[in-house]
């Protein structure tokens, strides 16, 4: 069974801070791995793609993969209240991804 | 930008209609996807198709129905709708692309069902 964990949160950071959201998987097999936002009521958005091992680093966001460790993680600098979401992590091996549960990020003022 | 539309944002129906949800994507994507979402279950499978008229079943199929007549349009069918379908779905398209392209999935907004 193909799983993606990651902690429910909430996740709170105040405003300004750097926000870490971790995930890990299960199938070594998988290439490439996506995260996700996604408001309360709307569909997720895709905010991040990586599949090489190390950082990508995109704005405020920065991927991170380590494939020996089956680790992924995305970092938001300068964390906002807008930034406020559950942020959905995904593998993928063919081409049907496994996500996550989310974790829910709250930034406060 | 890709762009993937779902028919309804909002849709009210009653115990044993038959209730069509469609989706239109517009980057001559191979593969489409229906998920549903129900709060602290995530996101589930319900089916997917890597092609046109071709269909795989995800892993939630029971009670729904799917059709792919044409690449870029892909509609899932409750053939009699029951109040545990109340969820919001999800259509999902994605290109097959080579070995080291990222193949990401985009999604429509949802169509937030209510069966009553």
């Amino acid at each position: 069974q193909k799983e993606v964990e990651q902690n429910s949160g909430p996740l709170s950071v105040p405003e300004g801070a750097i926000a870490s959201l971790n995930c890990t998987y299960s199938d070594r097999g998988s290439q490439s791995f996506f995260w996700y936002r996604q408001y309360s009521g709307k569909s997720p958005e895709l905010i991040m793609s990586i599949y090489s091992n190390g950082d990508k680093e995109d704005g405020r966001f920065t991927a991170q993969l380590n494939k020996a460790s089956q680790y992924v993680s995305l970092l938001i600098r300068d964390s906002q209240p807008s930034d406020s979401a559950t942020y959905l992590c995904a593998s993928r091996g063919s081409y049907i991804p496994t996500f996550g549960r989310g974790t829910s990020l709250i930034v406060h003022p | 930008d890709v762009k993937v539309t779902q028919s309804s944002r909002y849709l009210v129906k009653r115990t044993g209609e038959k209730v069509f949800l469609e989706c239109v994507q517009d980057m001559d994507h191979e593969n489409m996807f229906w998920y549903r979402q129900d709060p602290g279950l995530g996101l589930r499978l319900i089916y997917f198709s890597y092609d046109v008229k071709m269909k795989e079943k995800g892993d939630i199929p029971e009670g729904y129905s799917v059709s792919r007549e044409k690449k870029e349009r892909f509609s899932l069918i409750l053939e009699s709708a029951s109040t545990n379908q109340t969820s919001m779905y999800l259509c999902a398209s994605s290109s097959t692309g080579n070995f080291r392209s990222y193949n990401e999935q985009f999604f429509g907004p949802g169509t937030r069902l209510t069966v009553l």
